[in-house]
């Protein structure tokens, strides 16, 4: 079975400092991590994606395959960084299998 | 830049009503799907369609929802009759064509109400 575990339902930093949203999967293959974000009255839409080992918006996401973990991270948080973010698997069939998603607020 | 198109925005109805939800991919995809996000969850995919056909719908309430791609282009999502359970965000979402690589265009949504 597909699941992806978002523990935090709510983080809150300050501007400034480093964030790390975490993200654990269960997947018996080998699958494709996504992030998501989602600002304000904004569309759901594409941060990064594991196979592509890019840096968008100074956010980076390492598959550890040993951990079953993707976790987002980003030394220095910005206020426009607040939104929900949401951990995606794409397993053989292609299909998209989302957690629940971490809202997070970045205080100035 | 081209984008999904969802109508309506916003739809409240009473339960046992129909309701219907289309959704405008981007010109060119043939890969379409229809998501429901119940408020505090990520988004569920409800079916998945490959041009006009259904590749997935395993997890669509048969009994009370259908879905329809008939020209392989923009689609509807139906319920009858709605239920208090179906309030949530329906999303659409598109994509160039099959394949782990192309990335899910997703529309703002509707948003259904169900009293």
């Amino acid at each position: 079975a597909q699941r992806v575990t978002q523990p935090e339902k709510l983080l809150s930093v300050f501007k400034g400092a480093p964030v790390e949203l975490k993200c654990n999967y269960s997947y018996s293959g080998s699958p494709e991590l996504f992030w998501y974000v989602q600002y304000s009255r904004q569309r759901l839409q594409l941060l990064l994606r594991h196979i592509s080992r890019e840096s968008i918006k100074g956010f980076t996401a390492d598959l550890n395959k040993g951990e079953t973990s993707f976790h987002l991270k980003k030394p220095f948080a910005q206020e426009e960084d607040s939104a929900m973010y949401y951990c995606a698997l794409q397993g053989g069939s292609e299909k998209l299998v989302f957690g629940k998603g971490t809202k997070l607020t970045v205080n100035p | 830049e081209a984008e999904v198109a969802q109508s309506p925005r916003y739809k409240i109805t009473e339960k046992s009503q129909a309701v219907a939800f289309w959704c405008d991919p981007i010109s060119g995809h043939a890969t379409l799907y229809w998501y429901r996000q119940i408020l505090g969850q990520g988004p569920e995919l409800l079916v998945q369609f490959q041009d006009e056909s259904v590749v997935d719908d395993s997890q669509l309430p048969k009994d009370r929802f259908s879905a329809e791609r008939l020209k392989g282009v923009d689609s509807t999502l139906k319920i009858q009759p709605a239920e208090l359970g179906d309030s949530a965000m329906y999303l659409c979402a598109s994509r160039q064509r099959q394949g782990r690589r192309e990335t899910q265009y997703f529309g703002p949504g509707t948003r259904l109400l169900v009293l």
